[in-house]
């Protein structure tokens, strides 16, 4: 099984509202991303989890705040976003230094 | 920062023809390099990969070319058909921080 499932699907949320981003798997992966995508663009490395710890941040604002429960769980706390922090957010979670294995995104409207 | 980038953004290509979807790498301690495809609305699917001791490494379909003098990625897609109809990202990796090329728009003409 190589799913990596991201929840949910679409989010529309106004500037003032909080809410959180879920990432699941359960592949035994030791390491899992945060990755930003907008359109026509490369997705873009946001965070990095390493046996549950945060091993890096790209200088993401604190608007953003990853948080990762255990080893199959990963979430993206959402608070007080821009409209220009609209975007596909990706999930993906690897063994290591090795192939990376990405979620379908959660597509997010900031109004 | 050191990045990845593709010589073409986009490509059109006849059905059952062969495909051919380039990258350039600027850094040359990544050891690590992964094709994947991202069909509109998805995230991205891993294609194949390559480490930096081969040359070539063949899958079902598709091959993938590594030229370390020159830093330089290939995809080649055999007989493609409308389903490769994407955008192809390379990204390559040093270590954990994998980077992003720009990308090619696959479009497959019937």
């Amino acid at each position: 099984d190589t799913e990596v499932t991201q929840t949910p699907k679409h989010l529309v949320m106004g500037m003032t509202n909080k809410k959180s981003l879920k990432c699941e798997q359960h592949m035994g992966h030791r390491a899992m991303y945060w990755y930003k995508q907008k359109a026509k663009k490369p997705p873009e490395l946001m965070f990095v989890y390493s046996y549950e710890k945060l091993s890096i941040n790209e200088s993401v604002p604190s608007r953003f705040s990853p948080e990762c429960p255990n080893s199959s769980l990963l979430n993206l706390h959402l608070h007080a976003l821009q409209p220009e922090d609209s975007a596909l957010y990706l999930c993906a979670s690897s063994q290591g230094a090795d192939t990376q294995y990405f979620g379908p995104g959660t597509r997010l409207t900031v109004l | 920062g050191e990045s990845v980038g593709l010589h073409l953004p986009t490509l059109s290509v006849q059905e059952g023809d062969n495909s051919i979807i380039n990258c350039a790498y600027s850094n040359s301690a990544s050891d690590y390099f992964i094709w994947y495809k991202q069909e509109s609305g998805k995230g991205p699917q891993f294609i194949i990969d390559i480490r930096s001791n081969m040359d070539k490494r063949q899958g079902q379909r598709v091959t993938v070319l590594l030229n370390k003098t020159v830093k330089h990625l290939s995809l080649q897609i055999a007989a493609t058909q409308p389903g490769d109809s994407a955008v192809y990202f390379c990204a390559e990796t040093p270590d954990q921080n994998f980077v992003f090329g720009p990308g090619t728009r696959l479009s497959v003409l019937p």
